[in-house]
């Protein structure tokens, strides 16, 4: 079974601040991983994903993603963050193993709130 | 976001009422999917059609009844609704069908359901 775990329901940080977003997982293989942003009313926006390869990959808006195998993570982060990066965050794997379908898993999401 | 679109954005439903959502995408994928996101719960898959083939059906309720006619449009067929299937239904689509594989999945912007 492949799931995920994102520990805060809320993240606040000022605009300009670092921003990290947790996310931790557990799958039988090797993890996809995935992270998707939502704002109010629209649907979830695709923001980055590791497969293979750096551990560190880079996505949309300035966001990456560290992958840490030993600690099976895969943290969201913007160095600096915006008040417009405001929503809500979604991690999401699925295992690498054909035999486990097309199922992507995903965390109950994290709310950010970036205050001016 | 318009790679993937959804109709209606909102519906007002009774109980008896019977209803379609439409999900068209125009990334070129093979691969659609339905999901459920209520509040306060993680998002739930509901289907995954592969190459128009029904792949996953996660045990939903017979009164929803998907339908996917060709590889870019996806329908859900409401019949009999309760009020807890009040929620936001997302359709998605990725490429590389809908067992395994790396790629993403791309959202469409959801129908706002509520079930009187």
């Amino acid at each position: 079974a492949q799931s995920v775990a994102q520990p805060e329901d809320q993240v606040n940080v000022a605009e300009g601040n670092p921003l990290t977003v947790k996310c931790t997982y557990s799958v039988s293989g090797n993890p996809y991983l995935f992270w998707y942003v939502q704002y109010p009313n629209r649907g979830l926006q695709f923001l980055l994903k590791y497969i293979t390869g750096d551990n560190l990959v880079k996505g949309s808006y300035g966001f990456e993603a560290e992958f840490n195998k030993s600690q099976t993570s895969f943290h969201l982060k913007k160095p600096s963050a915006l008040v417009s990066d405001s929503a809500l965050y979604f991690c999401a794997v699925r295992d690498s193993q054909k035999a486990a379908g097309n199922k992507l898993t995903f965390g109950g999401g994290t709310r950010v709130l970036v205050k001016p | 976001e318009t790679g993937v679109t959804q109709t209606p954005r909102h519906l007002v439903m009774g109980m008896t009422n019977k209803k379609s959502l439409k999900c068209e995408q125009h990334l070129g994928h093979n691969a659609m999917y339905w999901y459920k996101q209520s509040a306060k719960k993680p998002l739930e898959l509901m289907f995954v059609y592969s190459l128009e083939e029904r792949v996953e059906n996660n045990s939903v309720p017979s009164r929803f009844s998907p339908e996917c006619p060709n590889s870019s449009h996806l329908f859900l067929h409401l019949h009999t609704l309760q009020p807890e299937d009040s929620a936001l239904y997302l359709c998605a689509s990725s490429q590389g069908g809908g067992r395994g594989g790396s790629s993403a999945q791309y959202f469409g912007p959801g129908t706002r359901l509520l079930v009187l």
